[in-house]
Parts: structure tokens; C-alpha cells; sequence
């Protein structure tokens, strides 16, 4: 089975950094993937990481470390419309994309 | 703009109703995706499609049910709801291809069940 474990919520400033981790448990890994969903919304993506190491797109990075079974998300340069909920997601299967729990993220003045 | 939509967005209606929630893409995709989502909770997949006349249960239990006739469409049905299938609903597809796989996702679909 699959199984995807994130911390639940983190509060941050305007400007400030924050990480968002997840670690996974799958069988079969064919890459971890990072989805916004602002409330009410509808997910959206945000990055994708097949391989070890950090992807940067724009003010949002992605790490990942296989042999850790781990991976995360770092939010730089955080602005107010960043307070959403964040979610890791691994594919299993044939194209399956299973969910972590999420962890939402309030941006404060 | 968006290429999948999802109808209705939101509806109430009482236990024992047939509901069908609508979800159409235009991007030709020929995968195509349902998950059940609680407030402030995981998405859970409950169908999924790979291509016309294809449909599969997804790792959530559900008694809905879908059909996937033409690829722009993947309808959910539910014979008779019940308070238990209070949710949002959301429709995605992907064109499976190499690579991220991204999923673009419908704006959704809150029953709500009396």
C-alpha cells in the first residue's frame, strides 16, 4: 500500500521560509510530487522530483532523497496568496497518484 | 481558464436520491480520475479511467459508480445517496505521459446529503 505522512500546520510571515515535509512508504516508486490546494479549491501542481536531488521552480523548491523515502518543500520569499494547504503525492501502480494527508500553510502580515 | 469542469458544484438533496456528477475535459486526455475529499483532509481515489470503456475502483471503497463512454466524459453516479456520502468530489485527468504525470483537477463537486 501507500502510505505518504506530512505535519499538519505551519504559521509564517510574510517574507519568511518555510519547509514542508514528507516522508513516504510505497511500493513501487515512480517519483513524489507537490499539489496546492487553496480552500475550496482545486488542486493544483507545483513540482515534480523522479530523481535525488532539488528541482527549483521560481520562489518554490523541491527536494528528494530516495534512499530516505523522503522529500520536501520549501516556500521562499512566502507571500499572503502562499496560505493553502500543501500536499506530497507519490504514483503507484499504473499512473495511480495517492495523497498525503497535507499540511496547510497560514501566512501572517 | 479551465479544461475540465465539473457539474454541479455544490448540491443538497435528501437520502435515498440518484445523483450523477458530471466531469468533461477537452484536453483529450486519455486518463481520467475521481477523489473523494473531506474538509482539511487527503484526497482519496475511489475511480479511475485508462481510456473509453476502461474503469477501475480506486483504494477508497465507494458505492458509486462511473462509466467512461466517450473520452472528453467520466460521469459518477451515485444510486441512493446517504448522509455517509457527504464529500467533495473531485474530477482530474492526465495524459499518462513520461515524465510528472501532472493532474489537472476540476473545480469540484460538495454533496451534501440530508
Amino acid at each position: 500500500g501507500q502510505s505518504l505522512e506530512q505535519p499538519s500546520e505551519v504559521t509564517a510571515v510574510e517574507g519568511a521560509i518555510v519547509q514542508i515535509n514528507c516522508t513516504y512508504q510505497t511500493s513501487g516508486f515512480y517519483g513524489l510530487s507537490w499539489y496546492q490546494q487553496h480552500d475550496g479549491g482545486a488542486p493544483t501542481f507545483l513540482s515534480y522530483n523522479a530523481l535525488d536531488g532539488l528541482e527549483e521552480t521560481g520562489r518554490f523548491s523541491s527536494f528528494l532523497s530516495r534512499s530516505d523515502s523522503y522529500g520536501y518543500l520549501l516556500l521562499q520569499e512566502l507571500q499572503m496568496k502562499d496560505s493553502a494547504s500543501y500536499f506530497c503525492a507519490t504514483f503507484y501502480g499504473n499512473n495511480r497518484l495517492a495523497f498525503g494527508k497535507g499540511n496547510q500553510v497560514v501566512v501572517i502580515p | 481558464e479551465a479544461d475540465i469542469y465539473q457539474t454541479p458544484r455544490y448540491l443538497v438533496i435528501g437520502t435515498g436520491k440518484k445523483i450523477t456528477l458530471e466531469c468533461s475535459q477537452t484536453m483529450g486526455h486519455d486518463k481520467m480520475y475521481w477523489y473523494q475529499q473531506d474538509p482539511g483532509m487527503e484526497l482519496h481515489l475511489i475511480h479511475y479511467s485508462y481510456g473509453v470503456n476502461s474503469t477501475e475502483k480506486g483504494d477508497l471503497s465507494s458505492e458509486s459508480t462511473v462509466s467512461r463512454i466517450r473520452t472528453e466524459h467520466f460521469p459518477l453516479t451515485l444510486e441512493s445517496a446517504r448522509p455517509s456520502h457527504t464529500s467533495q468530489y473531485l474530477c482530474a485527468s492526465s495524459d499518462g505521459g513520461s515524465g510528472a504525470n501532472v493532474l489537472t483537477f476540476g473545480a469540484g463537486s460538495r454533496l451534501t446529503v440530508l
